[in-house]
């Protein structure tokens, strides 16, 4: 089955402690990005990756680091989590960038709250 | 710079009557991609359907289907019959082709009642 998968779905942690979300895709997409909602904004882009090796900013970047070592997987970093960063965040791949490819896939949504 | 506005925080409509929900873009890339994705309580993010700039006719998915004005700058999403399973946040989102980024409105919660 094609799917983006995010671990943790569900995780408390404490200001400072670095944590990791994976994100792994079984469609070899080149194209991944990492967002973050919240309440009353929508979904705000974090990090991209164009292919391995390539990432960017995205419009929130801030506190927050990623790699792409594999196409598969395209992890988020926080290094010193705080509490402004409580958020649900999704991942998300497709196929290539440019305006005709259709959809993006998105995972569950990684719903983490910083204390 | 790119920019998706939805004015409509929420919306309320009858099972079986149509409805459609608002989205105005402003983008300076002569082609462009328009979305909509559907987010149930549950969290998830489902994609509803797509418009490119270039298109000819309006798209449409089954129920849905995307009214789309260039000149007026508007991807309206109309869902026709409307169902209590359609009660959900939507989200209109637009990727420009000078960009990577796929930039999202700030929703439309819906409420489908008997």
């Amino acid at each position: 089955e094609a799917q983006v998968t995010q671990n943790p779905r569900y995780l408390i942690t404490v200001t400072g402690k670095k944590l990791t979300v994976t994100c792994s895709q079984n469609m070899n997409h080149e194209y991944m990005s990492w967002y973050r909602q919240d309440p009353g904004l929508g979904l705000r882009q974090i990090y991209y990756s164009m292919n391995v090796e390539v990432t960017d900013k995205g419009d929130v970047p801030e506190g927050y680091k990623v790699s792409r070592k594999e196409k598969r997987n395209f992890p988020l970093i926080l290094e010193s989590p705080s509490p402004n960063q409580t958020s649900l965040y999704f991942c998300a791949s497709s196929l290539e960038q440019g305006v005709n490819t259709g959809e993006l896939f998105f995972g569950e949504g990684s719903r983490l709250t910083v204390l | 710079a790119q920019k998706i506005t939805q004015t409509q925080p929420g919306m309320f409509v009858q099972e079986k009557e149509a409805v459609t929900l608002d989205c105005t873009y402003d983008t300076s890339d002569p082609s462009y991609g328009l979305f909509w994705y559907k987010q149930p309580s549950s969290g998830e993010m489902i994609f509803l359907i797509y418009q490119g700039s270039y298109d000819q006719q309006n798209a449409t998915e089954g129920r849905y289907s995307l009214n789309f004005q260039k000149a007026r700058k508007s991807a309206n999403l109309v869902i026709s019959a409307s169902q209590l399973g359609d009660s959900a946040m939507y989200f209109c989102a637009m990727r420009g082709r000078n960009t990577d980024k796929l930039i999202f409105g700030t929703g439309t919660r819906l409420q489908v009642f008997p």
